[in-house]
């Protein structure tokens, strides 16, 4: 079993519509959990973190982690053309500087306006 | 939010040259940078923990006198890519982790990468 597991879709949406993204994963010290939206040949974008369980809102992007069920989801309200991306989640335990980040393998976002 | 800066976006070289690849970190100090590499349509791929004042960590299968990593002062790392060949042409990304410099966010385990660099080994 992978440590974290990302349906690597692609997922097809019209403009408008809330977009649900999620990851699994098996390794119980993550405590650090990210979502990061990366366009085509740049660098991934620090979208929403959140430490340890719970809800966190910011504009049209909600992150939600439920620790209970090793399980974190991304929703986006009223899509965008403009979130046409790949996002990727991300996660990492408190264990100090060199903590790397484990990645969901992505999934590919087509919003269509 | 926190800027990672790299530099140089594209670079198209000869092979067996040398190039070198900056990353700064702008707004913030962090003693731990990280260099990964992505292949299209694939997640990204860790090659290497880059440690302010010390050695970096290579990850299995990853030569280190191939892909030299340094990194001199807690805002820059930089990665050299020795002797290039047509098979080292990928993307390359560094990110910075926020937790490791100074202020009140030490702890925040948390990486700010870098916009990518595209190699291009003819």
């Amino acid at each position: 079993q992978k440590e974290v597991e990302q349906d690597p879709g692609p997922l097809s949406v019209p403009e408008g519509a809330i977009v649900s993204l999620n990851c699994t994963y098996s390794n119980s010290a993550f405590q650090y959990f990210m979502w990061y939206r990366q366009y085509s040949r740049k660098g991934p974008e620090l979208l929403m973190y959140t430490y340890s369980s719970g809800n966190k809102e910011d504009g049209r992007f909600t992150a939600q982690v439920d620790k209970s069920s090793k399980y974190i989801s991304l929703f986006i309200r009223d899509s965008q053309p403009s979130d046409s991306a790949t996002y990727l989640c991300a996660m990492s335990a408190p264990t100090g500087a060199n903590s790397k980040l484990t990645f969901g393998k992505g999934i590919t976002l087509s919003v269509r306006p | 939010g926190a800027v990672v800066s790299q530099h140089p976006s594209w670079v198209i070289c000869k092979s067996g040259t040398s190039v070198k690849i900056e990353c700064r970190s702008l707004d913030f100090q962090a003693t731990t940078m990280f260099w990964y590499r992505q292949f299209p349509k694939q997640s990204l791929m860790l090659m290497a923990t880059s440690n302010e004042g010390s050695k970096a960590t290579y990850e299995q299968g990853v030569e280190k006198d191939k892909f030299l990593i340094n990194h001199a002062s807690l805002t820059l790392s930089t990665l050299t890519v020795t002797s290039a060949h047509p098979e080292d042409s990928s993307f390359y990304i560094c990110s910075a982790n926020l937790g490791t410099g100074t202020s009140g966010r030490v702890g925040k385990n948390i990486q700010y990468f870098g916009a990518g660099t595209r190699l291009s080994v003819l």
